[in-house]
């Protein structure tokens, strides 16, 4: 089973400011990396697939990148609706695994 | 494009649940379904995929509920279906079903097991 490692669990940023969450996987995964946005009480919103393509809809200062083992989402000029937990998934094999979350908070 | 969860509820340990996810809004046949879950407060779990019948609906399970849960469908109707058996206090939950991306072009169809529509879940509760 490939583990999935978020960092930081808890991210203060205020709002205009650049957020960078960090996910790593315990073997490589290229490029089956997703990332996810869910709010309390929500389901989760699929934000980036394949590393760093843009899932529907979703605004340009949401930025997904890394390879291999190590991936990084980028949310650039944080918004309040851009304010929640944040999961990574791997997609390479089975079974599919998440990591633990980042939250993101106001400061 | 919607999905909506049901059958729920609270079970003692070992007793059995079915848990339906009716679909509208696209062409379920072709869906590969999942359903993932999330125990109150902490992270995902992915905890199977069903393919479509064109793809012999092939199933996949996570280990802790291989051989207690099934999943499977029922195109006529939309629906999506998890069997659980034998439950255990550890599977208590949020239950989501969710579709594994889909692309289509030139090339053919192709999906991507990252899951860009979800439902709004359903409550287990596993608790003597």
């Amino acid at each position: 089973e490939i583990l999935m490692t978020q960092s930081p669990a808890i991210l203060s940023v205020s709002p205009g400011e650049t957020a960078t969450l960090s996910c790593r996987a315990s073997q490589g995964i290229s490029p089956y990396l997703a990332w996810y946005q869910q709010k309390p009480g929500r389901a989760p919103r699929l934000l980036i697939y394949d590393v760093s393509s843009r899932a529907t809809g979703v605004p340009a200062r949401f930025t997904g990148s890394g390879s291999g083992t190590t991936f990084s989402l980028t949310i650039s000029s944080l918004q309040s609706e851009d304010f929640g937990v944040y999961y990574c998934q791997q997609y390479d094999s089975w079974p599919l695994t998440f990591g633990g979350g980042t939250k993101v908070e106001i400061k | 494009v919607q999905l909506v969860e049901s059958g729920g509820g609270l079970v003692k340990p070992g007793e059995s649940l079915r848990l339906s996810c009716v679909t509208s809004g696209f062409t379920f046949g072709y869906a590969w379904m999942n359903w993932v879950r999330q125990v109150p407060g902490k992270g995902l779990e992915w905890i199977g995929r069903i393919k479509s019948k064109v793809d012999d609906e092939t199933t996949e399970y996570a280990a802790p509920v291989r051989g207690r849960f099934t999943i499977s469908r029922d195109d006529s109707k939309n629906t999506l279906y998890l069997q659980m058996n034998s439950l255990k206090s550890d599977d208590t939950g949020v239950y989501f079903c969710a579709i594994s991306m889909f692309f289509s072009n030139s090339g053919g169809n192709f999906y991507r097991n990252a899951f860009d529509v979800w439902g709004q879940g359903t409550v287990v509760t596993v608790s003597s």
